[in-house]
């Protein structure tokens, strides 16, 4: 069965920098397209960002352009997003989510990231 | 961006009813909608995805419908384990973006 796992998040201060993982199992990782979604306390969902199967591709929302950045490991089965420059507004719980189609098929259980001095 | 726009943002209902979730995208989207659920503390879950196909293993009570800009999400039949909020997605281009949500509570 399909499972995603994310990890890497905690409490930073603004400015500081933050790397979230998702282990990928119960699926040929490497093809297929992966994203990040987050979650703002009580809050709705936003998409963040999304990888091709190969990393050839990346796709970013305004909100985090030039701040984050997606990778992923496929001999790890792993994704990644390299959060740096944070702010209070990125405060949430970051998913990882396996594509079909540019939605969203599978999804972690989620990361809280609190951006806060 | 595509803006979805979802209403109403929450309501309460009994179980038994018939409920209804619209979405209106601010351009043709054609069906590239999917709607997902999420209970408080979870992950969502995916419904429908195509405007109007069931994703595998959700109850049938569960339906959607629309093209163009305008969806809905109906459930026929409201159960207890489906109190909860429903947001619908757009995956027509990049960037991706969902309606501002819906939360179903009970009366």
């Amino acid at each position: 069965q399909v499972q995603l796992v994310e990890s890497g998040g905690g409490v930073v201060q603004p400015g500081r920098s933050l790397r979230l993982s998702c282990a990928a199992s119960g699926f040929t990782f490497s093809n297929y397209i992966m994203h990040w979604v987050r979650q703002a306390p009580g809050k709705g969902l936003e998409w963040v960002t999304t990888i091709w199967y190969d990393g050839s591709n990346k796709y970013y929302a305004d909100s985090v352009k030039g701040r984050f950045t997606i990778s992923r490991d496929n001999s790890k089965n792993t994704l990644y997003l390299q959060m740096n420059s944070l702010r209070a507004e990125d405060t949430a719980v970051y998913y990882c989510a396996k594509d079909f189609s540019n939605y969203f098929d599978y999804w972690g259980q989620g990361t809280l990231v609190t951006v806060s001095s | 961006a595509i803006r979805m726009t979802q209403s109403p943002s929450s309501f309460s209902a009994s179980t038994g009813d018939r409920v209804t979730i619209t979405c209106r995208a601010s351009q043709d989207i054609s069906t590239y909608l999917a709607w997902y659920q999420q209970k408080p503390g979870k992950a969502p879950n995916l419904l429908i995805y195509a405007a109007s196909a069931l994703q595998n293993g959700v109850p049938s009570r569960f339906s959607g419908s629309g093209s163009g800009t305008d969806f809905t999400l109906t459930i026929s039949y409201l159960q207890s384990e489906d109190f909860a909020s429903y947001y619908c997605q757009h995956y027509y281009t990049y960037p991706l973006t969902f309606g501002g949500g819906t939360k179903v509570e009970i009366k």
